[in-house]
């Protein structure tokens, strides 16, 4: 499976403010997703990322909120923009690889104070 | 809409001892794609199983098994000779077109 890195681990962000969370993969490939776990909860997913065009977001998701960018194949970012304690989350991206399986970066563990 | 139920919200289990947990699903799809994911407390997603829906045989993985009833629309995970490294929220997943849809996870306690 593909080696999947995020960068920042985690992060303590004050509200108002965004912060820009990067996804990088060891190989290129053609799927890329954000998901969102809130504390306790599920993942749920935020947006298709795709490649050279606008990311596909799920339904309660919008672009102003989580403008994502994938200028290529193997990198994508995922930005939590004007943030408010809600927001804190654990914030994974996953790529799809061999046999239609998702693989999971380790994850962005976001505290908005 | 597509939507996956975990029943059990908590789960525990002997060292050494055998562990089933439940996942049911709603489809009107006849193609596709369930999963098993273990996150252990450092978050990380983890791949337990896989398996395809066309695909009569259920999946194995060393001490991890599946029971898919299919026309039951259930898709149980099966741990034998639990360790103490099995300890996690195990989450189901279905998948449709590449999207993942996961069920809210059952938290399995393993006790030595």
């Amino acid at each position: 499976s593909a080696v999947i890195s995020q960068k920042p681990s985690r992060d303590i962000c004050q509200r108002g403010t965004s912060l820009t969370i990067q996804c990088q993969v060891d190989s290129q490939v053609t799927m890329m997703f954000w998901y969102r776990q809130q504390p306790g909860q599920s993942l749920t997913l935020i947006a298709t990322a795709n490649q050279g065009s606008e990311a596909t977001y799920e339904s309660g998701f919008v672009i102003d909120k989580f403008p994502i960018s994938r200028p290529n194949l193997t990198f994508s970012t995922l930005t939590v923009s004007n943030m408010s304690p809600e927001d804190s989350s654990i914030y994974l991206c996953s790529v799809v690889g061999v046999q239609e399986t998702q693989y999971f970066g380790p994850g962005t563990r976001l505290l908005v104070l | 809409a597509q939507t996956v139920t975990q029943s059990q919200p908590e789960m525990s289990v002997q060292e050494a001892e055998t562990v089933t947990l439940s996942c049911t699903y709603d489809t009107s799809e006849s193609d596709y794609y369930l999963f098993w994911y273990k996150q252990p407390p450092s978050r990380q997603m983890i791949l337990v199983i896989r398996q395809e829906a066309y695909k009569q045989q259920n999946a194995t993985e060393n001490r991890f098994s599946v029971n898919f009833q299919k026309a039951a629309k259930s898709f149980s995970l099966k741990i034998s000779d639990s360790q103490l490294g099995d300890a996690a929220m195990y989450f189901c997943a279905y998948q449709e077109s590449d999207k993942l849809i996961f069920g809210t996870g059952t938290r399995l306690q393993v006790f030595p």
